[in-house]
């Protein structure tokens, strides 16, 4: 969706360092969500916040974490308590019951 | 709780042909299904989505899905493949009954043979 950007689109590491993700959205929407993604896998879901301000863990929580200080933006940050973080990263809006999501940012620990 | 499965990890037709991607559920509730394609390294883009409206859903690039309650799948087909058809499919459940975020199956590739 045009309304939702990720940057970088490539983005790489080194192993005990962390790193934010970052997810734009000018759709005025209040639920965001992050989602990894692993080969040969359905998405995983990390964080979503349903307002400004708020947020849930999701299913893999551990060594991620999230702020939502304005309703357009949503970082990701993978810390280096992230076991295995090379994967690719999506942030999802949502609209009534569908979400919509962002082009990704594909994540590489050297 | 929800789940999800999609019953084929690759599929592999010649353009032309029809495409049949299959997709079985289950959940607690009376769920929203929907079908996203993934083109290679890109996000996620929605195919279409069932609601509790008509059982025959249509959606995008002449894809459609029938939602079947008795045998709780939500397959995916087109009649005639195209070679732009080639992609990661992915079949999804919404958690509905407050809980939020959407559970995956684990994809299926679809391969398009000249």
């Amino acid at each position: 969706d045009g309304g939702i950007t990720q940057s970088p689109k490539y983005l790489f590491r080194k192993e005990g360092q962390n790193v934010t993700l970052s997810c734009e959205q000018n759709l005025n929407h209040d639920a965001m969500y992050w989602y990894r993604q692993d080969p040969g896998q359905g998405l995983r879901l990390i964080y979503y916040s349903q307002i400004v301000n708020d947020f849930q863990k999701g299913d893999i929580a551990e060594g991620y974490s999230v702020s939502r200080e304005k309703k357009e933006s949503f970082p990701l940050t993978v810390t280096s308590a992230q076991k295995n973080p090379t994967a690719f990263y999506l942030c999802a809006i949502r609209q009534g019951d569908t979400q919509y999501f962002g082009p990704g940012t594909r994540l590489t620990v050297l | 709780a929800q789940s999800v499965t999609q019953l084929d990890s690759h599929v592999s037709v010649s353009e032309g042909t029809p495409v049949l991607l299959r997709c079985n559920y289950s959940s607690s509730y009376s769920p929203s299904l929907f079908w996203y394609v993934q083109h290679p390294n890109k996000g996620l883009q929605l195919l279409l989505k069932y609601t509790s409206a008509a059982t025959l859903v249509k959606g995008i690039n002449g894809f459609e899905a029938e939602f079947k309650k008795s045998e709780t799948s939500f397959h995916l087909t087109k009649p005639s493949a195209h070679m732009s058809d080639a992609a990661e499919y992915f079949c999804v459940v919404s958690r509905g009954g407050g809980a939020d975020g959407l559970t995956f199956g684990k994809g299926t590739h679809l391969i398009i043979q000249p």
